[in-house]
């Protein structure tokens, strides 16, 4: 099974921050990597498809980049609703695995 | 607008059974492969199985955690899915989201990506005795 592992668990950061999340497979992935958000007691929101694809509908501050074994989500400016847990998951092959998640708090 | 809502979830006890529905609505159920996602209580995503859609057979693929214990099956007709647990462990407790898969989607045939583009609500399944 391919192991996701994100970095850092957990971060603080002030709103018009700009924030970098990151995820290494332990394979290569090529760029079969999401990232979704969510937020306490609702279901995830996918923000970003095929490493660096945004999403319909979710805001352009959000973006990701990568290919192979590291990825990165960032967040240009951070805004008051973006305070959530982020989760990457590789989509390669099955069984397709999360990582841990990182969750961004306020400052 | 797409929608997905899980049902049957609850208390049950260890070594017995329990079957979720996800009730899908706002697009055409039979073209997407959907999945199941399990998060244990202040635990992160764990995948739990899919289903393709019929034009990719309606074959199914699981973890190792529930291979043999759970099935995923699908009424097209109903826009259903199911999630058939057997078995249950107090391992198995956690919060379970349906979810549609975006799929590679080419003359509205998807094949599976393992992208989940829209998800349920979910639905808490409690193993206790």
């Amino acid at each position: 099974d391919i192991q996701m592992t994100q970095s850092p668990s957990s971060l603080s950061a002030s709103v018009g921050d700009r924030v970098t999340i990151t995820c290494r497979a332990s394979q290569s992935i090529i760029n079969y990597l999401n990232w979704y958000q969510q937020k306490p007691g609702k279901a995830p929101k996918l923000l970003i498809y095929a490493a660096s694809s945004l999403q319909s509908g979710v805001p352009s501050r959000f973006s990701g980049s990568g290919s192979g074994t590291d990825f990165t989500l960032t967040i240009s400016s951070l805004q008051p609703e973006d305070f959530a847990a982020y989760y990457c998951q590789h989509s390669y092959n099955t069984p397709w695995t999360f990582g841990q998640g990182t969750n961004v708090e306020i400052k | 607008e797409v929608q997905l809502v899980e049902s049957g979830g609850g208390l049950v006890q260890p070594g017995r059974s329990l079957r979720l529905s996800c009730t899908a609505s706002g697009f055409i159920f039979g073209d997407y492969a959907m999945s199941w996602v399990r998060q244990a209580p202040g635990k992160g995503l764990e995948w739990v199985g899919f289903i393709r859609n019929k034009a990719y057979g309606g074959t199914t693929e699981y973890a190792a955690s529930v291979k043999g214990r759970f099935t995923i099956s699908r009424d097209d007709s109903k826009s259903i899915a199911y999630l058939q647990m057997n078995s249950l462990k107090t391992e198995d407790t956690a919060v379970y989201y349906c979810a549609r898969d975006l799929g590679y989607c080419t003359n509205g045939v998807c094949r599976v990506s393992g992208d989940f583009d829209y998800w349920g609500q979910g639905i808490l399944v409690s193993v206790s005795s």
